[in-house]
C-alpha cells in the first residue's frame, strides 16, 4: 500500500496550485480519501474529504470556497485544487486513506509522505 | 472550529506507563470514532488506535485507548525510547468540519 503526493511548490499569494496523490497496492475506489495539512512545526489540520464515488465532498471552513477535492478512480488518483492561496495555507499536505471501505469519516490507516506548499511573495 | 484539547507535553522513564488525554464535546468525542496517531519528526503520522480502543494489525499492545464521556485517553505502557514522538487524537465531528484533530502532545522518554 502506497500513497505518493506531488505538486507542492512555492507560489505567490492569490495564485493556484494543484496537488496530486497516486495510490497503489489496494482497490482505490473502495475507499474515501482525505487531505490533511501540517504547517511547519505545528499540528495536524483536516482539510477535505471525498467519498469513494465522488458523491460526497467536505471541507474545513478555512478552505471552503477556495479548495476543491476530486478523484479519478480510473487513474487511482486523488487531487486537491487550491485557488486564492494565502500565506496561512503554507504547510505540508498529506493525502490519507480511510481504514474502512466506503465510510467517509473515521480513522486514516495510510498516509502519503507529504508535499510542501509554500505561499509567499 | 476549535481543536480537541490535549496536553502539550508528557514525559516518562523507560518501562513506565503514561496517559495522554483528549478532551472534546458532544459533537465529536461523544461518538466512538476517536483515533490516535503517532508522528516522528519528518515522518507521516501513523495510526495506532481507532474507534476509541482498537489497535490496527502490527501495532504493539503496549498502546491502548479508552474513553469516558467527552474525554478520550491513550495509554502507553512499558515506555521505550522509540515511543518518543508527537501524538495526536482525532475524531469524527457531527458539526462544522467532518474531522477534528487535537493540538498534539509531545512525549519525551527520559
Amino acid at each position: 500500500v502506497q500513497l505518493v503526493e506531488s505538486g507542492g511548490n512555492l507560489v505567490q499569494p492569490g495564485r493556484s496550485l494543484r496537488l496530486s496523490c497516486v495510490a497503489s497496492g489496494f482497490t482505490f475506489d473502495d475507499y474515501a480519501f482525505h487531505w490533511v495539512r501540517q504547517a511547519p512545526g505545528k499540528g495536524l489540520e483536516w482539510v477535505s474529504a471525498i467519498s469513494w464515488n465522488s458523491g460526497s465532498t467536505d471541507y474545513a471552513d478555512s478552505v471552503k470556497g477556495r479548495f476543491t477535492i476530486s478523484r479519478d478512480n480510473a487513474k487511482n488518483s486523488l487531487y486537491l485544487q487550491m485557488n486564492s492561496l494565502r500565506v496561512e495555507d503554507t504547510a505540508f499536505y498529506f493525502c490519507a486513506k480511510t481504514l474502512h471501505p466506503i465510510v467517509v469519516a473515521g480513522a486514516f490507516d495510510r498516509w502519503g509522505q507529504g508535499t510542501l506548499v509554500t505561499v509567499s511573495s | 472550529q476549535s481543536a480537541l484539547t490535549q496536553p502539550a507535553s508528557v514525559s516518562g522513564s523507560p518501562g513506565q506507563s503514561i496517559t495522554i488525554s483528549c478532551a472534546g464535546g458532544n459533537s465529536d468525542v461523544a461518538y466512538n470514532y476517536v483515533s490516535w496517531y503517532q508522528q516522528h519528526p519528518g515522518k507521516a503520522p501513523k495510526l495506532i488506535i481507532y474507534d476509541v480502543s482498537k489497535r490496527p494489525s502490527g501495532v504493539s499492545n503496549r498502546f491502548s485507548g479508552s474513553k469516558s464521556g467527552y474525554k478520550a485517553s491513550l495509554t502507553i505502557s512499558g515506555l521505550q525510547t522509540e515511543d518518543e514522538a508527537e501524538y495526536y487524537c482525532s475524531s469524527y465531528r457531527s458539526s462544522s468540519s467532518l474531522v477534528v484533530f487535537g493540538g498534539g502532545t509531545k512525549l519525551t522518554v527520559l
